[in-house]
């Protein structure tokens, strides 16, 4: 059965103090795997799509990397405003069924 | 904004009963996901439906079913109604193995 693992599950920063999300997972037929980002009451929002070993990919403050067996979101000075649930999803070969992993809380404090 | 249109946004309901949750996809958009988040859970997959036939099934219960109409806009049926069945409701929509795009839920309360 695929299991997708996050950590920490939830982690504490201030403002400019970089980190790094953690996803591991083990998915038959992986063929990528997605990064979103969830405020509280809301829908996650789209943030990345990674296919292949090695890729990265940036967005302001956050870059996510993949390998074969996991994925890490690093945010870099992060601000308040990057306060959220991020949640990573391998993509599988066959089949739609896009199973989320537990999401890790990130709150960043003035 | 997403694109996607999800109605009600709140529900308060009554165990035992039985409500209905829209959706609307993003234009061109083919397939729509259901996920129920609840506060000690995350996104749990639900259902998936491309082009209204059934494509992939989750830990959806019996009580509960769903369908995608000919204008692609789709339906989940929660019956028979208990408390745990409080939560979020998202739906999604993706153009063929691309990213899903979610809606802002349907939030459920069931006393």
């Amino acid at each position: 059965e695929d299991q997708v693992t996050q950590s920490p599950e939830a982690l504490r920063l201030q403002e400019g103090e970089s980190s790094s999300l953690n996803c591991s997972y083990t998915v038959s037929g992986l063929r990528g795997l997605f990064w979103y980002r969830q405020d509280p009451g809301k829908g996650p929002e789209f943030l990345f799509t990674l296919y292949s070993a090695g890729e990265e990919k940036e967005k302001e403050r956050l870059k996510a990397t993949l390998t074969k067996k996991e994925s890490f979101l690093h945010i870099t000075a992060p601000k308040p405003e990057d306060s959220a649930t991020y949640l990573c999803a391998p993509i599988k070969a066959a089949g739609n069924k896009l199973t989320f992993g537990g999401g890790t809380r990130v709150l960043v404090k003035p | 904004d997403s694109g996607v249109t999800q109605t009600p946004k709140h529900l308060i309901t009554a165990t035992g009963q039985r409500v209905t949750l829209r959706c609307s996809p993003r234009s061109g958009d083919l397939s729509v996901y259901w996920y129920q988040q609840s506060l000690d859970q995350g996104l749990q997959f639900l259902i998936q439906y491309y082009n209204g036939e059934e494509r992939a099934k989750g830990n959806i219960l019996e009580r509960f079913s769903a369908q995608q109409f000919p204008d692609l806009h789709s339906e989940l049926n929660l019956s028979s109604l208990e408390l745990g069945d409080s939560a979020l409701y998202f739906c999604a929509s993706s153009r063929n193995t691309g990213e899903l795009f979610f809606g802002e839920g349907s939030r459920l309360t069931v006393l």
